[in-house]
């Protein structure tokens, strides 16, 4: 079935780049996003792109997508300390009735050091 | 701006209660969703809801139900909650294409 894996863990010192990878494995998926989810709260879209774009950018995000590989990464640009949170990739499901549904990934908790 | 709004923040409940977890969105999204968020299972989804008065079972629907009565309101109900129920409870809404989900705040519940 379908499946969307990343890394548990990334830890970056603030102003450098990070960067959240990400597998899927539904080749037919629409789109693909990125959610953030800071402690106690609910999960916040930061972007999606289009299966047929390879790159997209909004102020210190960019996306890449390889649909080739199945592989996305979410890049944050200047990364600050209010970044620090949990990451979850997550991807359309191509087909059927159920496309409204997305496939998460179990997050990527960034760690921002000053 | 994109607004879901969920019932309770925190919610403590005793084994056998019966609860209900309501959810309003006002962006008049056709698609509803229920999730629980555990520690090291991520989010699984327990129902949708891709229409008024429909719902389609997710991942893991047993011991709950749902209600959706109005297009802006999806309720979850737990027919007599037990401790393995005790979560984090996330609703989420969408449009259709290109199908992104905006998700409430969160319900903590605890079940004792």
């Amino acid at each position: 079935g379908e499946d969307v894996e990343q890394s548990l863990f990334l830890s970056v010192r603030e102003g450098d780049s990070s960067v959240i990878n990400c597998t899927y494995t539904d080749s037919s998926s629409t789109y693909l996003y990125w959610y953030k989810q800071e402690p106690g709260a609910g999960l916040q879209l930061l972007t999606y792109i289009f299966s047929n774009m390879d790159m997209k950018q909004d102020q210190r995000l960019t996306v890449l997508l390889n649909k080739k590989d199945k592989h996305l990464s979410l890049r944050i640009a200047d990364t600050q300390t209010g970044d620090s949170a949990i990451y979850f990739c997550a991807e359309s499901i191509g087909d059927g009735g159920s496309q409204g549904n997305l496939i998460f990934g179990k997050g990527t908790k960034l760690s921002v050091k000053p | 701006d994109v607004k879901v709004t969920q019932s309770s923040r925190y919610l403590v409940k005793r084994t056998g209660e019966k609860v209900f977890l309501e959810c309003v969105q006002d962006m008049d999204h056709e698609n509803m969703f229920w999730y629980r968020q555990d520690p090291g299972l991520g989010l699984r989804l327990i129902y949708f809801s891709y229409d008024v008065k429909m719902k389609e079972k997710g991942d893991i629907p047993e011991g709950y139900s749902v209600s959706r009565e109005k297009k802006e309101r999806f309720s979850l109900i737990l027919e007599s909650a037990s401790t393995n129920q005790t979560s984090m409870y996330l609703c989420a809404s969408s449009r259709d294409s290109p199908y992104e989900q905006y998700f409430g705040p969160g319900t903590r519940l605890t079940v004792t």
